[in-house]
């Protein structure tokens, strides 16, 4: 079936923009990840929904960073007045409920601000 | 979360067994041992997980200490396609997934 889609996989936008990042979760799915990754380095957490619900905002670098999701699918993360340290690969997980589901990841949206 | 520790690089001969290990002497009696991998350019990719028991999939096994207090990833014949980032992870459960900094395996000819 159909695996975690994002769009779109690359984005080039000049700082100071404001940027949205969508990611199709794999249909049932209730749990969607956000996490980010910098050239060269590991994965950094961001954001987790159960539903529609965020528990744990705790990892968004700023508050320019928001996510929502919406009908327990859809998510989209939304970037306010860009910087150059947004530069990232923003990748998109989403999983079952429960410890025994593992995280499907999409390819990622690649960001460049200039 | 437990914190774990991997050797941050290691090479395996094509057709040879990749035995990948990780430290995690923190870990708590409900936390599993997850492993993942990421290919180049592309997003992470499951392989494994186990909580006490050790487990064989299709893709590798996972051997748990009795201690738990460490675990070893096998790819019992390594291909040139298992070249990646692999990523030891210990959590109670997949909310929050922190993801260290891994072992590069280099699979060469």
């Amino acid at each position: 079936g159909a695996g975690v889609s994002q769009s779109p996989s690359n984005k080039v936008t000049e700082k100071g923009k404001d940027v949205e990042l969508r990611c199709d979760p794999i249909s049932g799915h209730t749990a969607l990840y956000w996490y980010r990754q910098s050239l060269g380095q590991g994965l950094e957490f961001l954001i987790y929904f159960q539903g529609n619900s965020a528990p744990d905002k705790s990892g968004l670098p700023s508050d320019r960073f928001s996510a929502e999701r919406t009908g327990g699918s859809v998510s989209t993360l939304t970037i306010q007045r860009t910087q150059q340290e947004d530069s990232a690969v923003y990748l998109c997980a989403s999983s079952a409920s429960g410890p025994s589901f593992p995280l499907h990841f999409g390819n990622g949206t690649r960001l460049t601000v200039t | 979360d437990a914190k774990t520790t991997q050797p941050p690089s290691m090479d395996c001969a094509e057709g040879r067994a990749a035995n990948l290990p990780c430290n995690h002497s923190t870990i708590s009696g409900n936390e599993y041992v997850y492993w993942y991998r990421q290919i180049h350019s592309q997003g992470p990719q499951y392989i494994i997980h186990g909580l006490k028991n050790n487990e064989t999939n299709e893709m590798a096994s996972l051997i748990i200490t009795e201690d738990r207090k460490s675990s070893t990833l096998i790819l019992p014949h390594a291909t040139l396609r298992d070249t990646a980032v692999y990523y030891c992870i210990a959590n109670y459960n997949t909310d929050k997934l922190i993801f260290g900094t891994g072992t590069r395996l280099q699979v060469f000819p």
